[in-house]
């Protein structure tokens, strides 16, 4: 597709539930980034690939946040046992490169979890 | 670490007035900034930004940024804003990590503009 897509884009669940968040960045994009966006907050980073690998997890709130990214395109974001915290817009970014001068990031329209 | 503050969390304006919205980063060695905007109910979307050469950027919306080295500010400008320019407006600066160059973001600044 010309932008990046993700699904669904609502995503209401209990409690205790796992959820996974898909996003499909743009084409030849070799670098992805998750955010979270919290209501009344800025974006709060999560993870970001390069490839299929994740050189940078820092921003994982828990164990049971955890991301793949499988041939170098499609990212799932699964969250086990969530809980109401968790609730947030998911944001899924992607750029052509990592180095600065590739760094524009082109953002999904996020997924909005909420866990009831 | 770097690091991205934007002191006004909202900024109402009234129509056709100018607005400022500031953005100040942590010093780096090499300084990469970039404006984001997110417009009501849509994704992120990159409004300028600022890698080297003229420290003055400009958006084909009317926006405008300047980078200031010695007062380490990238504010955001607008001589005179339309009521579609209500929106979120994210300063972001890049992070250079031992593997990657990093973009991190400011907290963000709530523009609404005023009939």
């Amino acid at each position: 597709g010309a932008g990046v897509s993700q699904s669904p884009s609502n995503k209401v669940t209990e409690k205790g539930k796992d959820v996974e968040l898909r996003c499909d960045p743009i084409s030849g994009h070799t670098a992805l980034y998750w955010y979270r966006q919290s209501l009344g907050q800025g974006l709060e980073f999560l993870i970001y690939f390069q490839g299929n690998s994740a050189p940078d997890k820092s921003g994982l709130p828990s164990d049971r946040f955890s991301a793949e990214r499988t041939g170098g395109s499609v990212s799932t974001l699964t969250i086990q046992r969530t809980q109401q915290e968790d609730s947030a817009v998911y944001l899924c970014a992607s750029s052509l490169g990592a180095g600065a001068w590739d760094l524009e990031q082109y953002f999904g329209p996020g997924t909005r979890l909420t866990v009831t | 670490a770097q690091s991205v503050t934007q002191l006004d969390s909202q900024v109402p304006v009234f129509e056709e007035a100018p607005v400022e919205l500031r953005c100040n980063y942590s010093s780096s060695v090499s300084v990469y900034l970039f404006w984001y905007v997110q417009y009501p109910n849509q994704g992120l979307q990159l409004l300028l930004k600022y890698l080297s050469g003229s420290t003055l950027v400009e958006s084909i919306n009317g926006f405008e940024a300047e980078f200031n080295k010695s007062q380490t500010s990238f504010h955001l400008r607008k001589p005179s804003v339309h009521i579609s320019d209500t929106a979120e407006y994210f300063c972001a600066v890049i992070q250079e990590t031992t593997s990657y160059d990093k973009v991190i973001f400011g907290p963000g600044t709530s523009l609404s503009v005023i009939p």
